[in-house]
């Protein structure tokens, strides 16, 4: 089946202006992630769903960045007022949950990568 | 921040050799998993292993689990040209409430044909 899909793949934008990036996880994933990865680092968690509510956004940097999934499906996070730091490899995942809560692995998008000039 | 840091960082070997990343983290954790890069895109899961569990297997990859040291290594058996990629260590928390995975700085292996 199909894997979890990010759009746009690149993303060119100027310092200020606002960016609204997609992702389509996999069908029947209830959980989404949404990380960021710069240059020569690993990623780093921004943001997690469960269904349509947010269960943990203590990675969102600031309240220049918001996600949504409104109907527990495709997610769109959005980066106000962006600043040349937001550049990086925006990467989405998603998965199942896991019995009892236990560890699952996450299938990850391609990413799209965001240049802030 | 990173929760853990992989040694080495950057590994060039011969096809047909072994490759050995270690990855050290910080805080307890409820299990480990390796993730492979192409391209600086996106990643994919290679194994997981549970904090209880010691050692694993997988095809060509061993992965063993030192909570004591907070350690992990991945060992790739026989590699090939197409095993260059970088290569993440990632851990999830006690707390299963908080899912997200947090990764080292990842090793950069190259496999010379």
């Amino acid at each position: 089946g199909a894997g979890v899909s990010q759009t746009p793949s690149n993303k060119v934008t100027e310092k200020g202006k606002y960016v609204e990036l997609r992702c389509d996880p996999i069908s029947g994933h209830t959980a989404l992630y949404w990380y960021r990865q710069s240059l020569g680092q690993g990623p780093e968690f921004l943001i997690y769903f469960q269904g349509t509510g947010a269960a943990d956004d203590s990675g969102l940097p600031n309240d220049r960045f918001f996600a949504v999934r409104p109907e527990g499906s495709v997610s769109t996070l959005k980066i106000q007022r962006t600043e040349r730091g937001d550049s990086a490899v925006y990467l989405c995942a998603s998965s199942l949950v896991g019995l009892a809560g236990g560890p699952i692995e996450q299938f990850f998008g391609p990413g799209t990568r965001l240049t802030v000039l | 921040s990173q929760q853990g840091e992989e040694d080495p960082q950057a590994l060039s070997i011969q096809e047909g050799e072994n490759a050995t990343m270690n990855c050290s983290y910080k805080t307890s954790i409820n299990n480990l998993q390796w993730y492979r890069q192409n391209s600086g895109r996106g990643l994919v899961h290679l194994i997981l292993i549970r904090s209880n569990e010691r050692e694993k297997h997988s095809g060509r990859l061993r992965v063993t689990l030192d909570t004591s040291k907070k350690s992990s290594s991945l060992l790739i058996t026989a590699s090939r040209a197409a095993d260059t990629a970088s290569y993440f260590c990632a851990t999830g928390l006690m707390d299963t409430g908080r899912r997200a995975l947090t990764f080292g700085s990842g090793t950069r292996l190259q496999v010379q044909p």
